[in-house]
């Protein structure tokens, strides 16, 4: 089946570790994206990727990084710098790269601090 | 600048009730798109519909339909003979097309509880 995988479901991240988020479509999709949820709040845009090796920073990209070597794969890590990361995080993809696309989601990740 | 408000932080109804969930945005661009999105429990965002800017014809699917006016820039979505499956938390999205630098806008949500 077609679609978007995250992985893991939960991950847990010790203080001053750096944690990378897995964002899997077998969709054949050009753009990517990956969102942060907080509780009671909507999405806000952390990175998006139109093409393979290129990505743009969104409203909330601070303290997070991401790569785009594959069509497929778009992971993000959440490094030491981000000092508040427990969150929902979600990944995205869509097939139009121009604004105004249709953006099919994956399952998310839910990330702790422990 | 692209915002999305949905008012309405909770509703509850009682199942077989009808409801809408209002959406108003507001943008500078002629042209966009808006979106309706269906969280439930589980987390993962379910598309529901994609209107154009330029397409004001309300839309009718099963127990889901939305209206869209351009004249007080809202696309609210209403649904007919709650069920309880229907319990979820609703977002409505913006994409302006020529202006803007975030692809795609997000509204804080509206969460439905339908009670048996």
């Amino acid at each position: 089946d077609g679609g978007i995988t995250q992985s893991p479901k939960y991950l847990f991240r010790k203080e001053g570790q750096n944690v990378t988020l897995s964002c899997e479509q077998n969709l054949n999709h050009d753009a990517m994206y990956w969102y942060r949820q907080d509780p009671g709040q909507g999405l806000r845009l952390i990175y998006y990727s139109q093409i393979v090796n290129d990505f743009q920073k969104g409203d909330i990209a601070e303290g997070y990084s991401v790569s785009r070597e594959k069509k497929e794969s778009f992971p993000l890590t959440v490094t030491s710098a981000q000092k508040n990361p427990t969150a929902f995080y979600l990944c995205a993809s869509s097939i139009e790269t121009s604004r105004g696309g249709t953006q099919y989601f994956g399952p998310g990740t839910r990330l702790l601090v422990l | 600048a692209q915002k999305v408000t949905q008012a309405q932080t909770e509703i509850s109804v009682v199942e077989k009730e009808d409801v809408t969930l209002d959406c108003v945005y507001e943008t500078r661009d002629t042209t966009y798109y808006l979106f309706w999105y269906k969280q439930p429990p589980s987390g993962e965002l379910v598309f529901l519909i994609r209107r154009n800017s330029f397409d004001e014809q309300n839309e009718i699917s099963g127990r889901y339909s939305w209206n869209f006016q351009k004249s007080t820039s809202s696309f609210n979505f209403t649904i007919t003979a709650s069920q309880v499956v229907d319990s979820a938390v609703y977002f409505c999205a913006l994409s302006e097309v020529g202006t803007g630098n975030t692809p795609l806008v997000f509204g804080k949500g509206t969460r439905l509880s339908v009670i048996a």
